[in-house]
């Protein structure tokens, strides 16, 4: 069983530019959540997705910041217009989506760099 | 703040000593869980506790969710170099439905 992938693992890019983090749930799992981490800070939520449904972003930036999961294909993480801050790693968790709160399980995670 | 606070956030420790990390909140949680995460690597989860009181075990490694649910710990018997790994607890708190993670501590084993 694939677990939860993450592409790119690491990305580049310069102020202004837009980036576009993947994420493909484990098979048979149709919940994704994406969480951010700092350096030197904890894994701090952003947005839970089900297919074709945003269910949570309060962790989202209500700005530059986008999510989406459709019906066919990973679920999508993007930043428009980054700035330096928005440097960090970027985790993708999924779940089953059988009902309550169920074990979220990571995937490698993307390493966004902003010159 | 912080939900869910960890102590100690660093710890170095020789080969073969043992250690205990401790998750703690003023919050219950209806369930905890913790994870292990290596450079450059995601969080992988180690265990969950669900019920007060509880305590799980894998390996060398000993879990404990408080009776009031509040707080929990991870104990390492005969730490290894291999333990290395900041270590996360993390959990849903009785209200809401947003996953918190704690403030981590960052285990470094000296062979």
């Amino acid at each position: 069983n694939a677990g939860v992938m993450q592409n790119p693992r690491h990305l580049v890019r310069r102020r202004g530019q837009e980036a576009r983090l993947r994420c493909s749930p484990m098979k048979g799992h149709s919940h994704v959540y994406w969480y951010r981490q700092l350096p030197e800070e904890g894994l701090k939520f952003m947005v839970y997705l089900q297919k074709e449904n945003i269910i949570d972003e309060s962790g989202m930036p209500k700005e530059r910041f986008s999510a989406e999961f459709p019906k066919e294909g990973p679920s999508i993480l993007r930043i428009q217009q980054v700035v330096r801050g928005d440097s960090a790693a970027y985790f993708c968790a999924s779940s089953p989506g059988q009902g309550g709160r169920e074990t979220q399980y990571f995937g490698p995670g993307t390493r966004l760099l902003v010159l | 703040t912080q939900l869910l606070e960890q102590s100690p956030q660093f710890l170095s420790i020789q080969e073969g000593e043992n250690l205990t990390v401790y998750c703690n909140s003023s919050s219950v949680f209806s369930s905890l869980q913790w994870y292990r995460q290596e450079p450059g690597e995601g969080p992988v989860l180690l265990v969950t506790v669900v019920t007060g009181g509880e305590v799980k075990k894998l390996k060398r490694l000993t879990f404990q969710f408080g009776d009031a649910r509040k707080d929990s710990s991870l104990h390492i018997t005969a730490a290894q170099p291999g333990d290395t790994g900041l270590y996360l607890c993390a959990g849903f708190p009785n209200t809401g439905n947003q996953f918190y993670f704690g403030t981590g501590t960052s285990l470094t084993v000296i062979p």
